[in-house]
């Protein structure tokens, strides 16, 4: 069962606009989120998290917004750039898990066009 | 450069040989992670090392996998009798124990098992 969830598989966007990607998670227990970015033939780069006691972090152009209740949260990239188009995974974390192992969606491929 | 290396990056192999991927973390991080990575997928936790302790298995390594982190520096992977199931991108990620969850990654190892 997938825990973590990307229901969008691409996004594109005219340069300059807001990006918005969206993850939806099924366990309760995840109280650490996160968001990376993934070029082709790199490994995945972190970009941003945010702990389930807060509601929103942001950093330059990345804001990330979670909704506990929903179990739902969202990346939004404000001004977009090409050189944002990537893919972008979310990733949950239990704390009571051993090790704090990452589970991620399966990605959102963003094309962000000049 | 001081970030997550790995070696090979790519390997090609027939289908029943066996094959050993290494993964060198970052100098002071103390926590390595195995993930693996299929087509279209987000990556999948396989295992984790604290110092040279293997305290997590998933379920999805079946016993073909071994992993070790004999002097708790660098690590290996190492599957034996591939399979073409077995093709992947194998990622290697590691922290430091007191940081809570972000994850540095290398750039991973593709295997193609023809």
């Amino acid at each position: 069962d997938q825990q973590v969830k990307q229901n969008s598989p691409s996004l594109s966007v005219q340069e300059g606009r807001i990006s918005i990607l969206n993850c939806d998670y099924t366990n309760s227990m995840f109280d650490y989120f996160l968001w990376y970015k993934k070029y082709p033939a790199e490994g995945p780069t972190f970009l941003i998290s945010i702990s389930s006691i807060k509601d929103k972090n942001e950093d330059g152009r990345f804001t990330v917004f979670l909704n506990k209740s929903a179990k739902h949260l969202s990346l939004h990239i404000v001004p977009s750039q090409p050189g944002d188009s990537a893919v972008y995974f979310c990733a949950a974390s239990d704390a009571g898990a051993a090790g704090n192992k990452l589970t991620f969606g399966g990605g959102t491929r963003v094309l962000v066009k000049p | 450069d001081t970030g997550v290396s790995q070696d090979p990056r790519h390997k090609i192999t027939k289908r029943g040989q066996n094959v050993t991927f290494r993964c060198d973390p970052i100098s002071e991080h103390n926590r390595l992670y195995w993930y693996r990575q299929t087509l279209g997928q987000g990556p999948e936790f396989l295992t984790y090392f604290q110092n040279e302790a293997q305290l997590e298995k998933s379920r999805l390594l079946s016993d073909r996998f071994s992993a070790e982190r004999p002097k708790g520096s660098f690590s290996t992977l190492e599957i034996q009798r591939t399979e073409q199931g077995d093709s992947a991108m194998y990622l290697c990620a590691s922290n430091d124990v007191g940081a809570r969850n972000e994850q540095f990654f290398g750039p991973g190892t593709r295997l193609t098992v023809l």
